[in-house]
C-alpha cells in the first residue's frame, strides 16, 4: 500500500518565524489533504489539494504529485499554530476510498 | 451548514463490553469514513460507507463492523471490547469519498 512520510517530526519555532513541513508519498494519489489537529482532538481541514498551489491567509500548500511530495509553508508563525499537522493520501482510482495519514508533524510555536 | 457531529464524545468501558458510535455527515454528503487514532499506531482506517454499502475495509479484526443508514448517518461497533481499543474514533463525511470532513471524534476508554 500506499507510504506516507511526514518530516520533520518535531518543530520548534518562535512566534513570528516562517517553516515549510513536507509530505513524501510512495505512489500515485489522486486526493490529499492537509490538517491541523486540535489539543481536543479535531482535524481541522486546512488544504485539499492533489496537485497544484493553494493559499488561505499566512498558510500555503503546493503539491507535485508527478515527483510525490506535497509542502505545507506557514508564514509568521502565531502560537495559536501549535498543534500536530497531518497529511493524508488517498486513491480513488481503483475504486477504494480511503486516506492514509503520515504521522504527522508536531509544532510547537513560542511566544 | 451543520458540520459532521459524533456521539458520544467520550465513553468508558470495560473489557469484554461492546459499543456503539454514531456518526451523523454533513446534510448532502453520502460517504462517511471510519478511523482510529492511537499514540501508538497513527490514524488507521477502518471502513468507509456510500450510500448504505461498505465500499472498503481497513485492517482491523471482525470485532469491528459498521453500517450506514439510508439518511447516511452511520454506526460503528466493537464488540468484546479489549484495553488495546482504548482510541479517538474519528468519523469523516465527503461527497463521494474525496475531500472529508472530520467530526470532534468519540474518545473511548477501555478498563
Amino acid at each position: 500500500g500506499i507510504q506516507v512520510e511526514q518530516s520533520p517530526p518535531d518543530l520548534i519555532l518562535q512566534e513570528g518565524a516562517n517553516s515549510t513541513l513536507r509530505c513524501n508519498f510512495s505512489d500515485s494519489v489522486n486526493n490529499l489533504q492537509w490538517f491541523h489537529q486540535n489539543p481536543w482532538g479535531q482535524l481541522i481541514n486546512l488544504f485539499y489539494i492533489p496537485s497544484g498551489t493553494k493559499q488561505n491567509g499566512r498558510l500555503s500548500a503546493t503539491t507535485v504529485a508527478t515527483e510525490r511530495y506535497s509542502l505545507l509553508y506557514i508564514s509568521s508563525s502565531q502560537t495559536t499554530d501549535s498543534g500536530v499537522y497531518f497529511c493524508a493520501v488517498g486513491d480513488s482510482t481503483s475504486g477504494t476510498y480511503k486516506y492514509i495519514f503520515g504521522t504527522g508533524t508536531r509544532l510547537k510555536v513560542l511566544a | 451548514k451543520a458540520g459532521v457531529t459524533q456521539t458520544p464524545r467520550y465513553l468508558i468501558k470495560t473489557r469484554g463490553q461492546q459499543v456503539t458510535l454514531s456518526c451523523s455527515p454533513i446534510s448532502g454528503h453520502r460517504s462517511v469514513s471510519w478511523y482510529q487514532q492511537t499514540p501508538g499506531q497513527g490514524l488507521q482506517f477502518l471502513f468507509e460507507y456510500f450510500s448504505e454499502t461498505q465500499r472498503n475495509k481497513g485492517n482491523f479484526p471482525g470485532r469491528f463492523s459498521g453500517r450506514q443508514f439510508s439518511n447516511s448517518r452511520s454506526e460503528m461497533n466493537v464488540s468484546t471490547l479489549e484495553l488495546g481499543d482504548s482510541a479517538l474514533y474519528l468519523c469523516a463525511s465527503s461527497l463521494s469519498g474525496s475531500e472529508q470532513f472530520f467530526g470532534p471524534g468519540t474518545r473511548l476508554t477501555v478498563l
